[in-house]
C-alpha cells in the first residue's frame, strides 16, 4: 500500500519562472493539503483540496495555485518565483472524515525541495 | 494570528532518560491535536493524537497530555533512544468552515549515547 508520493524530489528554478509540483495521496485518501516548510521552521499551510475544489487556504498569495484531479492526485503551481519561495513543499493526504468532527492525522510525503536562484 | 508555539527550540537528553517536549496553543476552538516527528530528509510522521475531550493518551513509549485550561500540550517519550533524535512538531486542527492543521515551529531532540 503506497503512501503519499511526491515528484520531483528536487528542483532548481530561476527567479520569475513557474513550477508545478505533483502529489499522489495515500490509497483510500481523498483530501490533499499542501504545506511550505522553510529551513528550520514548521510547515506552513498553503491550501487544501477536496472533491476537486480548494476548500481551505492559508496566507499565501495568488501566485500559489493548485488543482485536484478525479483520482484525488493534486498539483501545486507557483508562478513568478521569488528567492523566498525556496523551501521544502510537503503534500499531505487524509481520508474522508465526518465533516463535523475531524479526528484523522495527516499522512505526509517526503516533499519536493525547491531551490530558486 | 492564531498559532501553535513551543517553549524550547532544542532539547538534549541522555539515552534511556525520559523526554518531555512542551507546546502552547492559542486557539481555544481547536479540538484535535497531533504530535509529529520529522527526520532529516523526510516528511513529518504521525506519533500520537488527542481530542479535546481527553486530557491524556498513551501509545508505545509516548504519552500526550492536554491541559485546556492553560492551552498546553506535551509529549512524553519514555526511555529515549538514539532513534528518537528528530524534530518534533505539535499541531492543532482548527474548524474554520473546513478543517486545517496548523503546525508550530518545532523542537529538535538530541539523544546522547
Amino acid at each position: 500500500d503506497a503512501g503519499v508520493t511526491q515528484s520531483p524530489t528536487h528542483l532548481i528554478k530561476t527567479r520569475g519562472q513557474q513550477v508545478t509540483l505533483r502529489c499522489s495521496p495515500k490509497s483510500g485518501h481523498d483530501t490533499v493539503s499542501w504545506y511550505q516548510q522553510a529551513l528550520g521552521q514548521g510547515p506552513q499551510f498553503i491550501f487544501q483540496y477536496y472533491e476537486e475544489e480548494e476548500r481551505q487556504r492559508g496566507n499565501f498569495p495568488d501566485r500559489f495555485s493548485g488543482h485536484q484531479f478525479p483520482n484525488y492526485s493534486s498539483e501545486l503551481n507557483v508562478n513568478a518565483l521569488l528567492l523566498g519561495d525556496s523551501a521544502l513543499y510537503l503534500c499531505a493526504s487524509s481520508p474522508t472524515v465526518d465533516r463535523s468532527s475531524y479526528n484523522s492525522p495527516l499522512h505526509f510525503g517526503n516533499g519536493t525541495r525547491l531551490t530558486v536562484t | 494570528g492564531e498559532s501553535v508555539g513551543l517553549h524550547l527550540p532544542t532539547l538534549s537528553v541522555q539515552e534511556g532518560d525520559n523526554s518531555i517536549i512542551n507546546c502552547a496553543y492559542s486557539n481555544s476552538a481547536s479540538d484535535y491535536f497531533i504530535w509529529y516527528k520529522q527526520e532529516s530528509g523526510k516528511g513529518p510522521q504521525f506519533i500520537i493524537d488527542i481530542r479535546s475531550n481527553m486530557d491524556k493518551r498513551q501509545g508505545q513509549r509516548v504519552t500526550v497530555l492536554l491541559n485546556k485550561t492553560v492551552k498546553h500540550l506535551s509529549l512524553q517519550i519514555a526511555a529515549t533512544q538514539p532513534g528518537d533524535s528528530a524534530v518534533y512538531f505539535c499541531a492543532e486542527t482548527q474548524n474554520t468552515g473546513g478543517f486545517k492543521t496548523i503546525f508550530g515551529a518545532g523542537t529538535r531532540l538530541f539523544v546522547k549515547a
